[in-house]
């Protein structure tokens, strides 16, 4: 079983609706979570970190479930630019390293 | 600021040579990373350096070995390419350690024929 588990799409959504992706972890040691959003071709970077009592940043709003480990991002009012590889991210046990899911494409349509 | 760089950004290797990929930050992180990246893989997580003088293994790390130089470079070298080693590879760093930002350079694409 993946350490990370995604959905790895493609989601192709029309510009401005909101469209939901979701994330499970194995690791109930994991103490940090992220969104990290990948263009094609490019480095991944950081959307946003995810906290226990869920946040929010503009459209995005990101949600962690420690007890079913369970990590959700949602995207409101989708833009063409949102069209891009959204990566799951934990820390492994004593916040050494990342591990990543393989991403969930999202492609956003005129 | 440039942020983190690396070097060469493609290559092409036969079986058996060997080659070092460069990556160095200006931000003044501690710990810097190396990854793989192949299709439908997800990053992986090579080796990693929490600090100056450190450096430890990852999911990763056989057919791989590290150096880090200074509190800025940080080098991934392979001794004998293999074809299974073709792939993308991106360094990061972070101020701290994991739970902080990772910042990535822009990858190496590596092709070993």
């Amino acid at each position: 079983r993946k350490e990370v588990e995604q959905d790895p799409g493609p989601f192709n959504v029309p510009e401005g609706a909101t469209v939901a992706f979701n994330c499970t972890y194995s690791n109930s040691a994991s103490q940090s979570f992220f969104w990290y959003r990948q263009d094609c071709r490019k480095e991944p970077k950081l959307l946003m970190s995810v906290y226990s009592s869920g946040n929010e940043d503009g459209r995005f709003t990101a949600q962690l479930n420690r007890a079913s480990q369970y990590i959700s991002l949602l995207i409101r009012d989708s833009k063409l630019s949102d069209s891009a590889t959204y990566l799951c991210v934990v820390t492994d046990t004593g916040r050494r390293a990342l591990t990543f899911g393989s991403g969930t494409r999202l492609q956003v349509q005129p | 600021n440039a942020g983190v760089t690396q070097t060469p950004k493609f290559q092409v290797l036969k079986t058996g040579q060997s080659m070092t990929l460069q990556c160095a930050q200006d931000m003044n992180h501690n710990s810097m990373y190396w990854y793989r990246q192949d299709p439908g893989m997800g990053l992986r997580l090579i080796y990693y350096s929490a600090s100056e003088g450190t450096t430890d293994k990852g999911e990763v790390p056989n057919g791989y070995n590290v150096s880090r130089l200074n509190k800025r470079e940080f080098s991934l070298r392979l001794e004998s390419a293999a074809p299974s080693q073709t792939s993308v590879y991106f360094c990061a760093s972070s101020y701290r350690g994991a739970g902080d930002t990772q910042y990535f350079g822009p990858g190496t694409r590596l092709t070993v024929l």
